[in-house]
C-alpha cells in the first residue's frame, strides 16, 4: 500500500508569482485536504476535496484554488504569491470526507519559501 | 469557533519517564479526535484516533483517553525514549459538519534525554 506522496519537497518563489503543489493520496481513499503550516504553528485547515468537488473551505482567500483529479490525486494553486505564503504544505489523504473513524493520513509536506 | 490548546508547550524529560500531555477544547461536540507525532520539517504521523463514542485508544506504550463532556483528552506515553522525541500534535473535527476539517492546538514539543 502506497502512502500519502506530494511534490516538490521544497520550492522557492518570489513574491507575485504562481505556484502547483502536488498530492497523491493512499490508495483507496477518496479525499484529500489541503493544510497550511507556519513554523512553530499547528497546521491551518485550507479546503478538503471529495469526490472531485470541493467540500468545505478554511479562513483563506481565493488566490488559494485546488483541484482533485478522477484518481483522486490533488493540486494546490496559489496565486500572487506574498511572504505570508511561506510555510510548509501539506496534504492528508482520508476515506469518505475523515469523518466517523476514518483516520487522515499525511504526507511529507512541501516546504514553500517566498522572497 | 473551535479552539484547541495543548499544555504543555514543551517538556523535557530522561529516557524511562512516563509521561502526560494534555490537550483541551472548547466545543465538546465532536466526531472524533486524533493525536499526531511530527519530527522536525517533516509530515504528520497519525498515533491514534479516538471517535467521539469512545473513551480511550491504545498502540503499543501510547494510550490516549477522550472526555468529551469536559472537553479534554490525555496522550500517556510509557517508559519514554530518545527516539520519542518530537513534537505532538493533537486535532479534532466539529461535530454535525459535513466535511472533514482538523483544527490543530500548538503542539508539545518532547524532548527525551538519554
Amino acid at each position: 500500500e502506497t502512502g500519502v506522496t506530494q511534490s516538490p519537497t521544497h520550492l522557492i518563489k518570489t513574491r507575485g508569482q504562481q505556484v502547483t503543489l502536488r498530492c497523491s493520496s493512499q490508495s483507496g481513499h477518496n479525499t484529500v485536504s489541503w493544510y497550511q503550516q507556519a513554523l512553530g504553528q499547528g497546521p491551518q485547515f485550507i479546503f478538503q476535496y471529495y469526490r472531485e468537488e470541493e467540500n468545505g473551505r478554511g479562513n483563506f482567500p481565493p488566490r488559494f484554488s485546488g483541484l482533485q483529479f478522477p484518481n483522486y490525486s490533488s493540486e494546490l494553486n496559489v496565486n500572487a504569491l506574498e511572504l505570508d505564503d511561506s510555510a510548509l504544505y501539506l496534504c492528508a489523504s482520508s476515506f469518505d470526507l475523515g469523518l466517523s473513524g476514518n483516520e487522515q493520513f499525511f504526507g511529507p509536506g512541501t516546504r514553500l519559501t517566498v522572497l | 469557533k473551535q479552539e484547541v490548546t495543548q499544555i504543555p508547550a514543551a517538556l523535557s524529560v530522561p529516557e524511562g519517564e512516563n509521561l502526560v500531555l494534555n490537550c483541551s477544547f472548547t466545543d465538546s461536540a465532536i466526531y472524533n479526535l486524533q493525536w499526531f507525532r511530527q519530527d522536525p520539517g517533516k509530515g504528520l504521523t497519525s498515533l491514534l484516533l479516538i471517535q467521539s463514542s469512545q473513551r480511550e485508544q491504545t498502540s503499543g506504550r501510547l494510550n490516549a483517553s477522550l472526555d468529551k463532556s469536559s472537553g479534554r483528552s490525555t496522550l500517556y506515553i510509557a517508559a519514554s525514549q530518545p527516539g520519542d522525541s518530537a513534537t505532538y500534535l493533537c486535532a479534532v473535527i466539529d461535530g454535525g459538519t459535513s466535511y472533514g476539517k482538523l483544527t490543530f492546538g500548538q503542539g508539545t514539543i518532547l524532548t527525551v534525554h538519554p
